[in-house]
């Protein structure tokens, strides 16, 4: 199947700073990508929907200046989570469809810890 | 995208068949059932997705009801490694998002 990748797959950051991770669709073009976060125990929450050539679409509740996502070209995205906090550590994961009607290929998640 | 119920958690012997089911009652005409699965500090893994007629593949078979209310994912012979959280999802064609659930945990035991 089609393979969606993330890096890092793990970072550690210090509380303040900013952290990209990045989501490559690898053998199919994406105009469209998906951000989801994860706490411990619970289920994926989307985040945004990444656009190719014009700006994400956030969730409820989601705020876009903090969580800056990029989607520059069709087999990449970007979530910067910028001015970390502890409280912003968590699973984050992406994902992308590479046609009509077909399934969601998942990368294998980024998981952030902000001391 | 309708809501879809699941049991929280269900256990399953090794060797045997797990079924789980999903009701999905709100469903329109053309959305489709995805089933994913998510083993412990992964991405999540596509199973099966079907519109109105049962489907199998090499991972597993989606039965769903004539009236589509609900849909049942049979993992055939489970095993060890089958242990994870799965997710039943009920979304409109291309890049519509996914938006999941609570899930199910199946525990396979041996």
């Amino acid at each position: 199947g089609a393979v969606v990748s993330q890096h890092p797959s793990r970072v550690i950051c210090k509380s303040g700073t900013s952290v990209k991770i990045e989501c490559r669709s690898l053998d199919f073009q994406a105009t469209t990508m998906f951000w989801y976060r994860q706490f411990p125990k619970q289920s994926l929450m989307l985040m945004a929907t990444s656009n190719e050539g014009s700006k994400a679409t956030y969730e409820q509740g989601v705020e876009k200046d903090k969580f800056l996502i990029n989607h520059a070209s069709l087999t990449l995205s970007t979530l910067t989570v910028t001015s970390a906090h502890p409280e912003d550590s968590s699973f984050y994961i992406c994902s992308a469809t590479p046609a009509p009607n077909t399934e969601a290929f998942f990368g294998q998640g980024t998981r952030l810890t902000v001391v | 995208d309708a809501k879809t119920t699941q049991p929280p958690s269900m256990d399953c012997a090794e060797g045997r068949a797990a079924n789980l089911p999903c009701n999905h009652s709100t469903i329109s005409g053309n959305e489709y059932v995805y089933w994913y699965r998510q083993i412990h500090s992964q991405g999540p893994q596509y199973i099966i997705h079907g519109l109105k007629n049962n489907e199998t593949n090499e991972m597993a078979s989606l039965i769903i009801t004539e009236d589509r209310k609900s849909s049942t994912l049979i993992l055939p012979h489970a095993t060890l490694r089958d242990t994870a959280v799965y997710y039943c999802i009920v979304r409109v064609g291309y890049g519509n998002k996914l938006v999941f659930g609570a899930g199910t945990i199946l525990r396979v035991k041996s």
